[in-house]
């Protein structure tokens, strides 16, 4: 099964920093890899796909990046609504794996 | 509008059985793929099966920790995606969300909440 690790796995922020999460696969995955946002409370919702393709109606200030097996989300200004866990997610191949997970909380 | 809405969670003993359902709209059900993702308690995201679509053969998919106690299935005249989960056990305690795709899974329902306790 193809690992992925997020780090970190919590943040503190404040309203228009920068934010940036990283996920590491632990193979190969070429950009098989989508960002999810879950609030407290709700389904997750996706952010991205393809390491960096923006689902329709995301932000621009969301962007991912891939170097190698090792990804990239970033919130460029965050935003009130933007706090929230954010999951990475592998799609090269059965088993599906997420990354455990980064809450991002206000400072 | 794409909408997935989840019913048939509730609370189980350990060994029984419970079969959930996922109602499809806004979308041509029997293209995509569709997906059941669960959640326990305070933790993450963990697959737990795929179906395809007609297109590719119905073919399903299970993670390990399920395999041999879950049945995914579609009725596609329906628009309708179910599991059924039998001999569960504590540790299948989660909310369960399905999601349509297979590997991208682009929108996904609220989630029904199931319990297995005694």
């Amino acid at each position: 099964d193809i690992q992925m690790t997020q780090s970190p796995s919590s943040l503190s922020a404040s309203v228009g920093d920068r934010v940036t999460i990283t996920c590491r696969a632990s193979q190969g995955i070429s950009s098989y890899l989508a960002w999810f946002q879950q609030r407290p409370g709700k389904a997750p919702k996706s952010l991205i796909y393809a390491a960096s393709s923006l689902h329709s109606g995301v932000p621009s200030r969301f962007s991912g990046s891939r170097s190698g097996t090792d990804f990239t989300l970033v919130i460029s200004s965050l935003q009130p609504e933007d706090f929230a866990t954010y999951y990475c997610q592998q799609y090269n191949s059965y088993p599906l794996t997420f990354g455990g997970g980064t809450k991002v909380e206000i400072k | 509008e794409v909408q997935l809405v989840e019913s048939g969670g509730g609370l189980v003993q350990p060994g029984g059985s419970l079969r959930l359902s996922c109602a499809a709209s806004g979308f041509s059900f029997s293209d995509f793929a569709m997906t059941w993702v669960r959640q326990a308690p305070g933790k993450g995201l963990e697959w737990v099966s795929s179906i395809v679509g007609i297109s590719a053969g119905g073919s399903t998919y299970y993670a390990d920790s399920v395999k041999g106690r879950f049945t995914i299935s579609r009725d596609n005249s329906k628009n309708m995606l179910s599991l059924q989960m039998d001999s569960l056990r504590a540790d299948d305690t989660a909310i369960y969300y399905c999601a349509k795709g297979d590997f991208l899974l682009d929108f996904w329902g609220q989630g029904t909440l199931v319990s297995v306790s005694s």
